[in-house]
C-alpha cells in the first residue's frame, strides 16, 4: 500500500540554518505529494504540493520537488525562523477523487535565535 | 478565507459514554475526512465521506464509529461506547475536488476517563 517516510526528528536549528527534511514515499500510480504544518495547540495547514513529477511547491520560503526516480519530496528552506517553529509532515494522495492523504510521522523543528 | 470549523474544542467524557464530535466543513467541498492525532503520534486517517456515503474506512473506524452528513452543512463523528484508547486530538478536513488539498479544522481534543 502506500506509505510515506520521513526523517526522524526532533530537529533544532539556529536562526537562519538551512533546514532539509526528508522525505520519501512508496505508492502506485502518480500520487500528488503534500507538506502539511502544524504549529503548537492548532490543526494542519497546507505548507505546500506537487501533483506530477518534477513539479516543484513553494510556500513562505519552503520549497519541495517531486522526483519520480527517487520517490522523494524533501522539504528545503534556505533560512529558517523562529516562526518556523512546528512540527511538518509529508503527505501523499493517491490518484482516486475521494483518497485519502496519507501523512508520514512528523518531524518537529525547533529554531533557536 | 473560509475554514473548516470543529465544536467543541475539547470534549471530556468518561468510558463508555457517547460523544458527537462536530464539523463543518467548507461550504462548496464535497469530500469529507476524519482523522486522529493520539499525542506526539502520527496523524491516522480514519474515514472518508463523499456523495453522502462512506468512501473508505481504516481498521480504526469499528463499529464504535459511525459519521454522518445530516443537514448538508455538518458532518459529525459519532463514538457509541468510548474507551480509554480513544483519547486523541480528532481533526476534520474537507477538500473541493480532485487534486485539491485537504484543508483541516483546528480538531477537537478528546479526553476519555
Amino acid at each position: 500500500g502506500n506509505s510515506v517516510t520521513q526523517m526522524e526528528g526532533p530537529v533544532t536549528l539556529s536562526e537562519e540554518a538551512f533546514l532539509t527534511i526528508n522525505c520519501t514515499y512508496t505508492a502506485t500510480g502518480y500520487p500528488s505529494l503534500f507538506w502539511y504544518v502544524q504549529y503548537p495547540g492548532e490543526g494542519l495547514q497546507l505548507l505546500l504540493k506537487a501533483t506530477k513529477a518534477d513539479d516543484k511547491g513553494s510556500n513562505k520560503g519552503f520549497e519541495a520537488t517531486y522526483r519520480k526516480e527517487t520517490t522523494s519530496f524533501h522539504l528545503e528552506k534556505g533560512s529558517v525562523q523562529v516562526s518556523d517553529s512546528a512540527v511538518y509532515f509529508c503527505a501523499l494522495s493517491g490518484v482516486a477523487s475521494y483518497d485519502k492523504v496519507i501523512f508520514g510521522p512528523g518531524t518537529s523543528l525547533s529554531v533557536i535565535p | 478565507e473560509p475554514e473548516v470549523t470543529q465544536t467543541p474544542s475539547h470534549q471530556v467524557t468518561q468510558m463508555g459514554q457517547e460523544v458527537i464530535l462536530r464539523c463543518v466543513p467548507i461550504s462548496n467541498h464535497l469530500y469529507f475526512y476524519w482523522y486522529r492525532q493520539i499525542l506526539g503520534q502520527k496523524v491516522e486517517f480514519l474515514v472518508s465521506f463523499y456523495n453522502n456515503e462512506i468512501s473508505e474506512k481504516s481498521e480504526i473506524f469499528d463499529d464504535q464509529f459511525s459519521v454522518e452528513r445530516p443537514d448538508g452543512s455538518n458532518f459529525t463523528l459519532k463514538i457509541r461506547s468510548t474507551k480509554l484508547e480513544d483519547s486523541a486530538m480528532y481533526f476534520c478536513a474537507s477538500k473541493k475536488g480532485i487534486d485539491s488539498p485537504l484543508h483541516f479544522g483546528n480538531g477537537t481534543r478528546l479526553t476519555v476517563t
